[in-house]
């Protein structure tokens, strides 16, 4: 089976920029989230996705909007970037919503930098 | 109010013995999911066991094991003979679900040190 793939690995922007982050869901997978981990602390969820609609959404403010596609693959976008948005962004799928007992499937994090 | 504490930053054991991370949680929900994940310095993050809220007995995979006392609102991971390779973070997390829908949250981590 195919596991989470993120897009890009790296990237580096300026302050006020806008960014896209993109990340394919585990094959049979229907529900996504995103969490910004800063260095040296816990993933900090953001929010999650199923079945096309934002179900859950953690305290982060508006300019970080998301999208799911009817292949459960996601997108995260966050605009007017500040400084404090320099971070690894991780995308977790996971089987089924509303199974307590899905774990979570990583990929490999996007370090973003904001200069 | 933190949802999920691990009140170890760091710790270190010797090769081949065993080492318990501390993690306490905080819910009302009568319904939910307790998980250990692993994430090496490569930084991807490796689901290691579950507990769930209802299950009887203590969880365990492997050489992990999962102490649920209830009551007390923890849920600490035990690691039997321990390899250099464990050296990681580790994240306790807490699945639950609400009006705005299920979300899994989790700790501030514990950092391992595995000496040889």
């Amino acid at each position: 089976e195919t596991g989470v793939t993120q897009s890009p690995t790296h990237l580096i922007k300026t302050r006020g920029q806008q960014v896209t982050l993109r990340c394919s869901s585990q094959s049979g997978h229907n529900t996504v989230s995103w969490y910004q981990q800063a260095l040296g602390q816990g993933p900090q969820f953001i929010f999650q996705y199923y079945r096309e609609e934002e179900n859950g959404r953690g305290n982060f403010p508006p300019r970080f909007s998301g999208l799911q596609f009817p292949n459960y693959s996601s997108e995260l976008n966050v605009n007017a970037l500040e400084l404090d948005d320099s971070a690894l962004y991780l995308c977790a799928s996971s089987l089924e919503m509303e199974n307590y007992n899905s774990p979570l499937h990583f990929g490999n994090g996007t370090r973003l930098t904001v200069t | 109010a933190q949802k999920i504490t691990q009140t170890q930053p760091g710790m270190f054991v010797q090769e081949k013995e065993a080492v318990t991370l501390d993690c306490t949680y905080d819910t009302s929900d009568p319904s939910y999911g307790l998980f250990w994940y692993k994430q090496p310095s490569s930084g991807e993050m490796i689901f290691l066991i579950y507990q769930g809220s209802y299950d009887q007995q203590n969880a365990t995979e492997g050489r992990y094991s999962l102490n649920f006392q209830k009551a007390r609102k923890s849920a600490n991971l035990v690691i039997s003979a321990s390899q250099l390779g464990d050296s990681a973070m580790y994240f306790c997390a807490m699945r639950e679900g609400d009006t705005g829908g299920f979300k899994t949250i989790f700790g501030a981590g514990t950092r391992l040190f595995v000496k040889a």
